[in-house]
């Protein structure tokens, strides 16, 4: 398994507060992203970062930032969690998109619940 | 915009019998083609990849599946289930334009039983 850990696994929060789940990996790969994932629409990209401090916008981005200071760091954060944003959230990294190499490898997820 | 499409949401089969599941992308240009497994309560993991050249792909634990660009078609298929094939499945299509983006589609639940 590629080396990418999520903190937390597991969190319960109140709506309005914020919340930052944290992608580690020790692959040295260069893109990062985020998803979410809920019943009935697979896998849905949050946001990505092609570089260090470089991110740009997913398909759902509303609501969600990002940041990424260090290569194997990559930081998702809800500014003012709300229930709509309860889902399954996987990181995942890779290190040659557009190439035969192009796989991106998963982490475990953390499953963040907004009541 | 891109999309790719599942159509079978949930699948039940009984061992030993055979497996297709349909992905169909709406893309015209070059793509990427992947299919991901995740296993109850784990994280996604490949399955098999079209990259290019030979439509056929063969993926781990005997899966398969088949480009078929006039079709925007890459079904997985497998002769023979087992029950620990029990499992969600993705398609997922990066555009070469896109970068590393993937598009998944919905997933489709396969329930072997034994």
């Amino acid at each position: 398994d590629a080396g990418i850990t999520q903190s937390p696994r597991h969190k319960v929060t109140e709506t309005g507060t914020p919340v930052t789940l944290r992608c580690h990996q020790t692959e040295n790969h260069r893109y990062m992203y985020w998803y979410r994932q809920d019943p009935g629409h697979g896998l849905r990209l949050i946001h990505y970062s092609y570089g260090v401090k470089d991110t740009d916008k997913g398909e759902v981005s509303d609501g969600y930032s990002v940041s990424r200071s260090k290569t194997e760091d990559f930081l998702l954060t809800l500014e003012s969690a709300t229930s709509s944003q309860t889902s399954v959230y996987f990181c995942a990294i890779s290190e040659s998109p557009g190439t035969a190499a192009n796989e991106q490898y998963f982490g475990p997820g953390t499953r963040l619940t907004v009541t | 915009a891109q999309s790719v499409s599942q159509h079978n949401h949930h699948v039940i089969l009984s061992e030993a019998a055979s497996l297709e599941l349909g992905c169909n992308y709406s893309y015209g240009g070059t793509v990427n083609l992947f299919w991901y497994v995740q296993y109850p309560g784990q994280h996604l993991q490949l399955l098999l990849k079209y990259f290019s050249g030979d439509p056929l792909v063969k993926g781990i634990k005997g899966f398969e599946a088949e480009f078929i660009k006039s079709k925007f078609s890459f079904n997985l298929r497998k002769p023979s289930v087992q029950w620990s094939d029990t499992a969600e499945y993705f398609c997922a299509v990066n555009a070469h334009n896109q970068g590393g983006k993937l598009i998944f589609g919905q997933g489709t639940e396969l329930s072997v039983k034994p």
